[in-house]
């Protein structure tokens, strides 16, 4: 089965230093890898997602991730971290499972936490 | 364009009581989601829907029923709430292909 780990609870970063949020998978066959926000008290948003090609993939709000196929890891990143981006930060990989219905499966989420 | 929306925001129940959460999309998304989200587990997916008239089970589908009741429309239904049952819903949609799902805001239930 296809799985994701998010090894940090929670990041801290000052504003305006670079911030990264770490990802691992593991899948069988090809990795459909996805990066998501949650602000408090809503619901989930993307960011951004690797299907194939460049490794480094760029997203919303000044966002973006490397894939890495060696390490089987899909790294969040943005170079200046604001307050605003203090969220929980989720990331997932498809699963096609049995059926060959998409799902998403999801990792147990990153508090990032940007002090002023 | 709304995107997905639920109802109720906020639940309160007694134990045994039962009751239906709504998702609507206007995206003409074919496949729909429901999830629960707990703390330090992410979210685990409940039921799912890969087009009107099609239901299946997710990861964690005991105490739970679903309908999918035209193309728009996505319930999730508790036959009888238990306070393993208290924790966020949250519905998505998506549309054909490698992409994203679109979540809406969720509903926060608390089972006594």
């Amino acid at each position: 089965a296809q799985s994701v780990a998010q090894p940090e609870d929670q990041v801290n970063v000052a504003e305006g230093n670079p911030l990264t949020v770490k990802c691992t998978y593991s899948v069988s066959g090809n990795p459909y890898l996805f990066w998501y926000v949650q602000y408090p008290n809503r619901g989930l948003q993307f960011l951004l997602k690797y299907i194939t090609g460049d490794n480094l993939v760029k997203g919303s709000y000044g966002f973006e991730a490397e894939f890495n196929k060696s390490q089987t890891s899909f790294h969040l990143k943005k170079p200046s971290a604001l307050v605003s981006d203090s969220a929980l930060y989720f990331c997932a990989v498809r699963d096609s499972g049995n059926t060959g219905f998409q799902k998403l499966v999801f990792g147990t989420g990153t508090r990032l936490l940007v002090s002023p | 364009n709304a995107g997905v929306t639920q109802t109720p925001k906020f639940q309160v129940l007694k134990t045994g009581q039962s009751m239906t959460l709504q998702c609507a999309q206007d995206m003409n998304h074919n496949s729909m989601y429901w999830y629960r989200q707990d703390p330090g587990m992410g979210l685990r997916l409940i039921y799912y829907s890969a087009s009107e008239g099609t239901t299946d089970k997710g990861e964690v589908p005991n105490g739970y029923n679903v309908s999918r009741l035209n193309k728009r429309e996505f319930s999730l239904r508790l036959e009888s709430a238990a306070p393993s049952q208290t924790s966020v819903y949250f519905c998505a949609s998506r549309e054909q292909g490698i992409n994203e799902q679109f979540f809406g805001p969720g509903t926060r239930l608390t089972v006594l």
